[in-house]
């Protein structure tokens, strides 16, 4: 069964320093792997995605993950937070590749950033 | 392009009554995904569908619960007989199923949510 745990609920970082949302998987075999935001009042929205082309993702807004397969791993770090960052992040998981299908949410991290 | 809209942005209704939600995909996607974001049970799936393919419903949290997709396109979640703890955001996605094509592999584009507040 494919699982995805974010380790933080919640995470509080100032202006301008670095923002790490760690995410880890459980998948029987390669996954496609998701980071989406959603800001308050406002739907989801894609910041990345891992589909095997790389393990470095870029995604929007400055944000970036790494897919690690022998820590299990799909962490989102941003070198520096903007304000505009504060919002609920989701680790997302879909059990099988190039295929449709349900996704799978962690639980959300909500990320402050304090000016 | 339009986005995935969904119908009504907010909904209030009282315990035991049935309610409508309305979702339009973005034009040309095959595939339409129900999804519910609750407090205590964060954003769990609830049914799929896929072009013609029979619906996958295995997130369907009771037989109170069902949708229907007509023509492909527009698609309508039922709740029956609400109880209290129905109340949650219901999202609605949808995805292209492209033959080989990169950003199709399984990226799902969120419409803003319905809100049901069940009495």
């Amino acid at each position: 069964a494919q699982s995805v745990t974010q380790l933080d609920s919640h995470v509080s970082v100032s202006e301008g320093t670095p923002v790490l949302l760690r995410c880890n998987y459980s998948s029987s075999y390669s996954p496609s792997l998701f980071w989406y935001v959603q800001h308050p009042n406002k739907g989801l929205q894609l910041l990345l995605k891992y589909t095997s082309a790389a393990t470095l993702v870029k995604g929007i807004n400055g944000f970036e993950a790494e897919f690690k397969k022998s820590e299990t791993s799909f962490h989102l770090t941003k070198p520096s937070a903007h304000m505009s960052d504060a919002a609920e992040y989701f680790c997302v998981v879909s059990p099988s590749r190039n295929q449709g299908g349900k996704l799978i949410f962690g639980q959300g991290t909500e990320l402050s950033v304090k000016p | 392009g339009a986005g995935v809209s969904q119908s009504p942005s907010n909904k209030v209704t009282e315990k035991g009554k049935d309610v409508e939600l309305r979702c339009d995909p973005i034009s040309g996607h095959t595939a339409l995904y129900w999804y519910r974001q609750s407090l205590g049970q964060g954003l769990e799936f609830l049914i799929y569908f896929q072009g013609n393919s029979a619906p996958d419903k295995s997130g369907l949290p009771s037989d109170r619960f069902s949708a229907e997709r007509t023509g492909g396109s527009v698609s309508t979640l039922t709740i029956q007989r609400t109880q209290q703890e129905d109340s949650a955001v219901y999202l609605c996605a949808s995805s292209p199923r492209g033959q080989g094509s990169y950003i199709s592999y399984n990226e799902q584009f969120f419409g803003p949510g319905t809100r049901l507040t069940v009495l």
